[in-house]
């Protein structure tokens, strides 16, 4: 069964200081790992999608990689705004594996 | 991307009750989907809507409580049938030109009293 933990549960950061989320993964084949913002109220918001393992993609303060089993979401020197919920979902690779979401970490950053 | 609206954005019904909650895009999309976000939860995938067909359910998840209606590639509805207060949830509806990639609207809050 395709399964997504996230970790930790919160962490709260002052502003600046560097860390990373851990995404990790149990899934028959990956077809995609899915990183996603969410605000309190608001739906989620699309960031990336990595495909193989050893794939990077970075988006302003986000970097995000990928490996056979966990993936992480590096912040560096974040900001008030980069508070939020962040959400890491997978896809298996049969064409009827639907997407299983983690229940995500909820990142504070003080100012 | 695509730019997503739902209605209502929050509504606070009686038990036994229905609420119907729609999702409208602003372009043609494939895949339309229904999701639940339960209290400090992450997300469920209640169903995919298709276009001219009945809506494929996930395990857990029946047409005759979540009856879901797609009449065309860019609008879509969700019941949400005799309601209980295990029914308060935030409901999503998303969408994506492939599977791999969705987005999602903002969101309707329902509370069951």
């Amino acid at each position: 069964e395709d399964q997504v933990t996230q970790s930790p549960e919160a962490l709260r950061l002052q502003e600046g200081e560097s860390s990373s989320l851990n995404c990790s993964y149990t899934v028959s084949g990956l077809r995609g790992l899915f990183w996603y913002r969410q605000d309190p109220g608001k739906g989620p918001e699309f960031l990336f999608t990595l495909y193989s393992a050893g794939e990077e993609k970075e988006k302003e303060r986000l970097k995000a990689t990928l490996t056979k089993k966990e993936s992480f979401l590096h912040i560096t020197a974040p900001k008030p705004e980069d508070s939020a919920t962040y959400l890491c979902a997978v896809q298996g690779s049969s064409s009827a594996s639907k997407i299983i979401f983690g229940s995500g970490t909820r990142l504070s950053i003080r100012p | 991307s695509a730019v997503i609206s739902q209605k209502p954005s929050r509504d606070i019904c009686q038990r036994g009750t229905s609420l119907t909650i729609q999702c409208q895009v602003d372009s043609q999309v494939t895949m339309m989907f229904w999701y639940r976000q339960q209290p400090g939860q992450s997300l469920t995938l209640i169903a995919t809507a298709n276009q001219g067909s009945e809506a494929t359910y996930e395990s857990g998840f029946v047409i005759d409580k979540f009856p879901i209606s797609r009449p065309n590639l860019t609008f879509s509805t969700l019941t949400v049938s005799n309601m209980s207060p295990e029914d308060s949830s935030i409901y999503l509806c998303s969408v994506g030109l492939t599977r791999e990639e969705q987005f999602f609207g903002p969101g309707t809050r329902l509370t069951v009293l």
